[in-house]
């Protein structure tokens, strides 16, 4: 069973452009959940779809954005971007539950390295 | 507010020697509790968790966590550490609170450093 794959590796973007990042989860799994990971700050929670409906989200400011297909697939976008966005943005997947009740393990994709210059 | 702690940002110990990363967490309501270790460049790996039942909790790769409820801890032991275990592990807590499951909420990290 292929695990989660995050695309692209690596991105190189200059402060004001936009960027989208691709998730594709575990077959079956219904429910993704983005965080991002910088040195100073740890491992963030920015947000978690659940059947195409985004349903917990983290303090983030509204440039960053994200959403689900049919498929499961998710996409995140962060526009006009920041020095401080360069970070490691982590996805992960899980069996999901309709009322969430957090006792399901989450597997991660390896992660987009974001790098803003 | 929930919050997670990790008691040390650099855990260092011999090859062979007791590995102990310290965790606790603060709850209103009683969390689901996880413990994950990343290799550089790479994502997260669950080695346990503990959602409910027995307190003692044995992983993968010989690791193993207690949950204490009156410490509010969670802390991550092996017996036996192996050049292998150097990584970066992260205790992370979650909430059986109506669509707050899919969240996690993580602590700083303890990179455990292992010499020969």
């Amino acid at each position: 069973k292929a695990g989660v794959t995050q695309t692209p590796r690596y991105l190189i973007k200059t402060r004001g452009q936009q960027v989208t990042l691709s998730c594709s989860p575990i077959s079956g799994h219904r429910s993704v959940s983005w965080y991002q990971q910088t040195p100073g700050q740890g491992l963030q929670f920015l947000f978690e779809y659940f059947s195409e409906t985004q349903r917990n989200k983290g303090n983030f400011p509204g440039r960053f954005s994200g959403r689900q297909f049919s498929n499961s697939r998710s996409e995140m976008n962060v526009s006009t971007l920041e020095l401080g966005d360069s970070a490691l943005y982590l996805c992960a997947s899980s069996v999901g539950q309709g009322t969430a009740r957090g006792n399901t393990e989450a597997f991660f994709g390896q992660g987009t390295r974001l790098t803003v210059v | 507010a929930q919050s997670v702690t990790q008691l040390g940002s650099h855990v260092s110990v011999s090859e062979g020697a007791l590995v102990l990363l310290r965790c606790n967490y603060s709850s209103s309501v009683p969390p689901y509790l996880f413990w994950y270790v990343q290799y550089p460049n790479q994502g997260l790996q669950l080695l346990l968790k503990y959602t409910t039942g027995a307190t003692l909790v044995k992983g993968i790769n010989g690791f193993e966590a207690e949950f204490k409820k009156s410490e509010t801890s969670f802390h991550l032991t092996k017996p036996s550490a192996h050049m292998s275990d150097a990584a970066e592990y992260f205790c992370a807590v979650s909430f059986p609170i109506y669509n707050q499951g899919g969240k996690l909420i993580f602590g700083q990290g303890t990179e455990l450093s292992v010499k020969p």
